[in-house]
Order: structure tokens, then sequence, then C-alpha cells
């Protein structure tokens, strides 16, 4: 079953702008990714953060952690086109199977 | 990272007919391969985890018999749709995960590009 639930579920943004997405679970976790997907395509694997992380950082991207809360974050930069996408949080609760969020759907225009 | 291919891309078939999708780690020994299953702008629902040489473990309302999993070597598992039916057209997605090294987590898992299937 779903864990993650993914907010806002739709996001329109103008090129250079940031894009925040958040993303809330229910149950502990191992540790939180997140993925894109681009249209009809597999998913591409961006950043993990581990349970015991409170933010990490990948090139534009920016994710935070807070298990008190059971939310995390993803935060991307300076935004291109190319980052139009779906962006999934998945939730590794027991140390071998990813629970996946509903998704956020980005467009960044031109 | 690893890479993981699927094959066929796409398939059309007929309904009442079997399709088989094959899932490929090409670089790496995948101890564990997932299925999941993606309907249109929603997310991935895990079908089943295959473990090389062991039945596979089929998630709550997967029909077993229906959604054949063979995970034959460490670097290929199949997915069988048997007599498939309109209702199975779906995006299937597998994914591979390589040994876990004590010490650094659960590790990573490498997507495929999924297969878009299509029953008429």
């Amino acid at each position: 079953s779903q864990q993650g639930e993914e907010d806002p579920q739709a996001l329109s943004i103008q090129e250079g702008e940031n894009a925040t997405m958040n993303c809330s679970y229910k149950t502990s976790i191992n540790n939180l990714q997140w993925y894109r997907q681009n249209s009809g395509r597999g998913l591409v694997h961006l950043i993990l953060i581990r349970s015991n992380e409170r933010e990490k950082h990948s090139g534009r991207l920016r994710v935070t952690l807070d298990t008190s809360k059971k939310s995390s974050s993803l935060l991307i930069t300076a935004s291109r086109a190319a980052d139009t996408a779906s962006y999934f949080c998945a939730t590794d609760v027991n140390d071998y199977k990813l629970s996946f969020g509903a998704g956020t759907t980005v467009t960044v225009r031109a | 990272g690893a890479v993981v291919s699927q094959h066929p891309s796409r398939v059309i078939c007929k309904s009442g007919t079997s399709v088989k999708i094959e899932c490929r780690s090409l670089d790496f020994q995948a101890t564990t391969m997932f299925w999941y299953r993606q309907f249109p702008k929603k997310s991935l629902m895990l079908m089943a985890t295959s473990n090389e040489g062991s039945k596979a473990t089929y998630e709550q309302g997967v029909e077993k018999d229906k959604f054949l999993i063979n995970h034959a070597s460490l670097t290929l598992s199949t997915l069988t749709v048997t007599s498939a039916h309109p209702e199975d057209s779906s995006f299937y997605i597998c994914s591979a995960r390589g040994r876990r090294v004590r010490g650094t987590g659960s590790p990573e898992q490498f997507f495929g590009p999924g297969t878009r299937l299509t029953v008429l």
C-alpha cells in the first residue's frame, strides 16, 4: 500500500524559478528517496536521504527530512525546461521494499 | 548508475493472449527484482518481489496465477501476464537491487525504462 502522499499534485513554474514539493509518510522509515519520471518513461533516482540525516544536496536539488513530522521536501533551484517531469518520493520501510507517493507533476514554462 | 533494461518497451496484444516482459540488470548481479504497475498519472504500485532462485512474493490483491514471475538468474527476471484482458493494460516497470553490503543500509534500486502493455 502507498505510504507517501505528495503535495502539490501539480506545479507550474517559469524557467529560472524554484520548485518545491513535499512528501508526507505514515510510518517510521530507514530512508527516503526521490525519483523523477519523464512522461511514459522509467524512473530516475535523484537522491536518497537516510533517517538520521536532515538535509542533503545534489547539484540543484536540495532535500530535507523531518522525521518528527514524517515529511520531506524536494527543492529544485533555477528550474529548466528539462526539469519538466513527475517527481515521486519513496520510503524504504522494511529495508527492501519501496512505497511510492502519488507524485507531483512539475511543468517548467520557457 | 547501474543499468536495467526491459523488453519489449511496448506491446499490443489481443485479449486472451499471454505476454512476457523481460527485465535484465546489465552490469550488476540483481539478487532482488521488483515488479511495479503504474496507471496513467498515478503512482507505482508494487506487484511482487522476486529473489533469484526462489518464488516471488506477491503483494496483497495481486493474482500470482495471473502475473507469473520468474527470476531464473542474477541478471534476468520475467513477468508473464497470462490470458491478458483490457484491464491489464498498464505501464509495467521493473527494478533491480544488488547484494546488500553490511553497514551501508538498503542498496539502491535501479529502474528499467518500463513496458507499455495495451490489450485490445
